[in-house]
């Protein structure tokens, strides 16, 4: 069985600060670990991923994540955010290897950015 | 443009019909296509697993008979809220795997029974 758990439902940040959002999962199998972005009524793009390899993963509109295994985190990174940037963030995991990818979402956290 | 596309985008029903959301992967073919469902405010709970030419893997709780998903081609796959009502209102969100783990997700269809 695998879960995230995502703190903060909400994050709020001004323009130009650093963003983080904080993703812990479980898992019992090396797991495969997403970040998604949602804005308002619409569908899910992918920022990154870590499935193996380098632990830092960086990706999309310059965020990043860092895979920890013994803290069993994936916390999502920007060093300045952007107007842009205000969204719902999911954080996902699948587990390795797995036949059919599924993926268990977090349940979100809203970042807003204030000017 | 969208690499997986839903439609519709929104769609309103009167409560005791049935509506079609159809997912297609656009330019790749997706053996495994995801649906999930998606309240206000809160996070996606996958519905279930639908393979091309086999039947759907339904998640625990979710009832078979109302949300019938067919998955007739490596591009499309259909889900149909049966004998809709208005708890079945909801974000629905479909995603195919193109391969290994990359994953596209659909818009989304905002379903409305009244």
């Amino acid at each position: 069985a695998q879960s995230v758990t995502q703190l903060g439902s909400h994050v709020s940040v001004s323009e130009g600060a650093l963003v983080l959002l904080r993703c812990n999962y479980s898992s019992s199998v090396p797991p495969y670990l997403f970040w998604y972005v949602q804005y308002p009524n619409q569908g899910l793009q992918l920022l990154l991923k870590y499935t193996t390899g380098a632990t830092l993963v960086k990706g999309i509109n310059g965020f990043e994540a860092e895979f920890k295994k013994s803290e069993t985190s994936f916390h999502l990174t920007k060093p300045s955010a952007h107007m842009s940037d205000a969204a719902e963030y999911f954080c996902a995991v699948s587990e390795s290897g797995g036949s059919n990818y599924k993926l268990t979402f977090g349940k979100g956290t809203l970042l807003t950015v204030n000017p | 443009g969208a690499v997986v596309s839903q439609h519709p985008s929104w769609v309103i029903c009167k409560s005791g019909t049935s509506v079609k959301i159809e997912c297609r992967s656009l330019d790749f073919q997706a053996t495994t296509m995801f649906w999930y469902r998606q309240f206000p405010k809160q996070s996606l709970m996958l519905m279930a697993t639908s393979n091309e030419g086999s039947k759907a893997t339904y998640e625990q709780g979710v009832e078979k008979d109302k949300f019938l998903i067919n998955h007739a081609s490596l591009t499309l796959s259909t889900l149909t809220v049966t004998s809709a009502h208005p708890e079945d209102s909801s974000f629905y969100i479909c995603s195919a795997r193109q391969g290994g783990d990359t994953i596209y997700f659909g818009e989304g269809s905002w379903l409305t029974v009244v």
